[in-house]
């Protein structure tokens, strides 16, 4: 059982490019979230999504692109970096909101830089 | 919109004492969830204790336990025993109990235990 896991851990991009970063839990958790954590700022949500085919908008989406096509899968798209997206980007899961003690396991992060 | 805010920064201890940190929420919601989360030099989130707020009882997991002051709207976690291990930065969240497991989190306490 390896939770939830991020690749890359690390990443330096250029502004104006795209990539994605990953995100997978094999625990079975309908629930799946991104935030980013910025100096001082605490962790923000991104985008989350309720289950497989359903996605939605958190308090800083703009500049990312989510989909969910399956349950273990959760992948964060940035489609043309740029600097003030520069973060360390945390993936989270939990089962069913209506269900449990509302647990959300995270990922080890991904570290991005845009230059 | 609901916020948590957590008022200091950075707090230090002597090891082996007994350190308070706080934390307040803004919701007019009734039926919630509060947690602490550390994140030690790894960035690694780990929940540390929750507590629902239809419980009035306090929540405690060995050396730490929360005061819980639902109409004040406070949140404090004593850590009790304080050992090197527990310095980290530490953060307060919130959900607020719907179909969503979406976390608000407050900018974070960072915590130096000193030997």
């Amino acid at each position: 059982n390896a939770g939830v896991t991020q690749t890359p851990k690390f990443q330096v991009l250029k502004t104006g490019q795209s990539m994605t970063l990953q995100c997978a839990q094999d625990m079975n958790h309908e629930y799946m979230s991104w935030y980013r954590q910025d100096p001082g700022m605490g962790l923000r949500l991104i985008h989350y999504s309720v289950g497989a085919g359903i996605t939605d908008q958190g308090e800083v989406p703009n500049g990312y692109n989510v989909s969910r096509s399956t349950t273990e899968d959760f992948p964060l798209r940035l489609l043309s970096a740029a600097p003030s997206q520069t973060s360390v980007y945390f993936c989270a899961s939990m089962v069913d909101p209506g269900q449990g003690a509302r647990e959300q396991y995270f990922g080890p992060g991904t570290r991005l830089t845009v230059t | 919109a609901q916020t948590v805010t957590q008022s200091q920064p950075e707090m230090s201890v002597q090891e082996a004492e007994t350190v308070t940190l706080s934390c307040t929420y803004d919701t007019s919601e009734n039926n919630y969830y509060l947690f602490w989360y550390k994140q030690p030099p790894s960035r690694q989130m780990i929940l540390v204790i929750r507590q629902e707020a239809y419980k009035q009882q306090n929540a405690t997991e060995n050396r730490f336990s929360v005061n819980f002051q639902k109409a004040a709207k406070s949140f404090s976690l004593k850590i009790s025993d304080s050992q090197l291990g527990d310095t980290a930065m530490y953060f307060c969240a919130y959900n607020y109990g719907g179909s969503q497991g979406n976390l608000i989190f407050g900018k974070g306490t960072k915590l130096s235990v000193k030997p």
